[in-house]
């Protein structure tokens, strides 16, 4: 199993080009997530998805999208990139949570994307 | 509404010593599950423990151990005769059942670094 994935490692972007940064997962786990890692702020997440075709937004979800089509996939859009969206974006998957303290819901990460914005 | 503090924001300790990473949460729900990553300076963030809210056993694991207590609403961490592969950057976080898609809540992370 190659667990999480992220495409691509790096980026540099300039202000106002797009860009999708993809997600995979081979673990068949209903959860992804997005976050995002600022100095200092440890991780914040911008959107999460609890199923194939669902997508909802976290903490900061402002200038992203995101795209759940595939069970495996989520896909995070930048329409227009800005300086401010410069951080390390890391993906995450887990199981589906029944609240039954015996459950897994252990959420695992991907290696992150390093992005530059200019 | 849920919140993680880590108090610590760096730690540094000389090899062999043990250290106690501190973590304090917030939470209204009784149900809930805290957690404990790693990243090392690689970059990936690595999972250490899950703990649910109704087992409130300390747990040890080799040189790692962690104590949770509910009433002081404290998970915190300690290493034992710490290594230098043991710097990185640790965050505790938070998920409880009010919080939809299982998300996690995650403290501001503590930086250890261990030297020779």
């Amino acid at each position: 199993n190659a667990g999480v994935t992220q495409t691509p490692k790096f980026r540099v972007l300039k202000t106002g080009q797009s860009m999708t940064l993809l997600c995979a997962q081979d673990m068949n786990h209903e959860y992804m997530y997005w976050y995002r890692q600022d100095p200092g702020m440890g991780l914040r997440l911008i959107h999460y998805s609890v199923g194939e075709g669902t997508t909802a937004k976290g903490e900061v979800p402002d200038g992203y999208n995101v795209s759940r089509l595939k069970k495996q996939n989520f896909l995070l859009g930048l329409e227009s990139a800005a300086p401010s969206q410069t951080s390390v974006y890391f993906c995450a998957s887990s199981q589906r949570l029944d609240w039954d303290p015996r459950s897994t819901d252990t959420q695992y990460f991907g290696p992150g994307t390093r992005l530059t914005v200019l | 509404a849920q919140k993680v503090t880590q108090a610590q924001t760096e730690i540094s300790v000389v090899e062999k010593e043990d250290v106690t990473l501190d973590c304090v949460y917030e939470t209204r729900d009784t149900t809930y599950y805290l957690f404990w990553y790693k990243q090392p300076p690689s970059g990936e963030l690595v999972f250490l423990i899950r703990r649910n809210s109704f087992d409130e056993q300390n747990e040890i694991s080799g040189r790692y151990s962690w104590n949770f207590q509910k009433s002081t609403s404290s998970f915190n961490f300690t290493i034992t005769a710490s290594q230098v592969v043991d710097s990185a950057v640790y965050f505790c976080a938070l998920s409880d059942s009010e919080t939809s898609g299982s998300r996690l809540t995650f403290g501001e992370g503590t930086q250890l670094t261990v030297n020779p």
